[in-house]
């Protein structure tokens, strides 16, 4: 069963335009939820985080947003650049269970000149 | 990847021959996690250990068993190799809950076995 869900296994944006991923979860306590990004080779680096109190998370030109009652949040890349291609996982922890993460199958994002 | 160390980087076993995963973090943090990558399925939790001295089973952990041998490292072997098993590994650590989860990987370990 998965808990965490990223639909959408890649996509195609041009450099300059916004990219958006999303993410979608059914386990409701999952009150922590984060974005990492992965280059072949490497291991998954974090990028940016949000918890449950809050809908939005700035840093730059990466916002998440959360949607508790649709149990979805989603990461908007503004402007997208050629160097943020990767794919792009979704992870979410509960409160109480030593910060494990459970992630989502992750999306390739191509940002094409 | 800085912090965790994570060694070796690839590995060729037969199947039935035994291994251990060396992990080390140098970040002084309590948790550490053994996750495997698996095309099209994400990362998926072997083990953790919330402090040094204890550990827990994850989603995925039959074949596996974990050793955290002090605060910095946390080993996982394979006793009998399957090619099920064929998988890239990354280990990782975090800081304590109170203090934000954020989860630190290392490079990864890519093992197949035959």
């Amino acid at each position: 069963d998965q808990q965490v869900k990223q639909n959408s296994p890649s996509l195609s944006v041009q450099e300059g335009r916004i990219s958006i991923l999303n993410c979608d979860y059914t386990n409701s306590m999952f009150d922590y939820f984060l974005w990492y990004k992965k280059y072949p080779a490497e291991g998954p680096t974090f990028l940016i985080s949000i918890s449950s109190i809050k809908d939005k998370n700035e840093d730059g030109r990466f916002t998440v947003f959360l949607n508790k009652s649709a149990k979805h949040l989603s990461l908007h890349i503004v402007p997208s650049q050629p160097g943020d291609s990767a794919v792009y996982f979704c992870a979410a922890s509960a409160y109480g269970t030593a910060s494990k993460l459970t992630f989502g199958t992750g999306t390739r994002l191509q940002v094409t000149l | 990847n800085a912090g965790v160390t994570q060694t070796p980087k690839f590995q060729v076993l037969k199947t039935g021959q035994s291994m251990t995963l060396q992990c080390a973090q140098d970040m002084n943090h309590n948790s550490m996690y053994w996750y495997r990558q698996d095309p099209g399925m994400g990362l998926r939790l072997i083990y953790y250990s919330a402090s040094e001295g204890t550990t827990d089973k994850g989603e995925v952990p039959n074949g596996y068993n974990v050793s955290r041998l002090n605060k910095r490292e946390f080993s996982l072997r394979l006793e009998s190799a399957a090619p099920s098993q064929t998988s890239v590994y990354f280990c990782a650590m975090s800081r304590d809950r109170g203090q934000g989860t954020e989860a630190f990987f290392g490079q990864g370990t890519r093992l197949t076995v035959v």
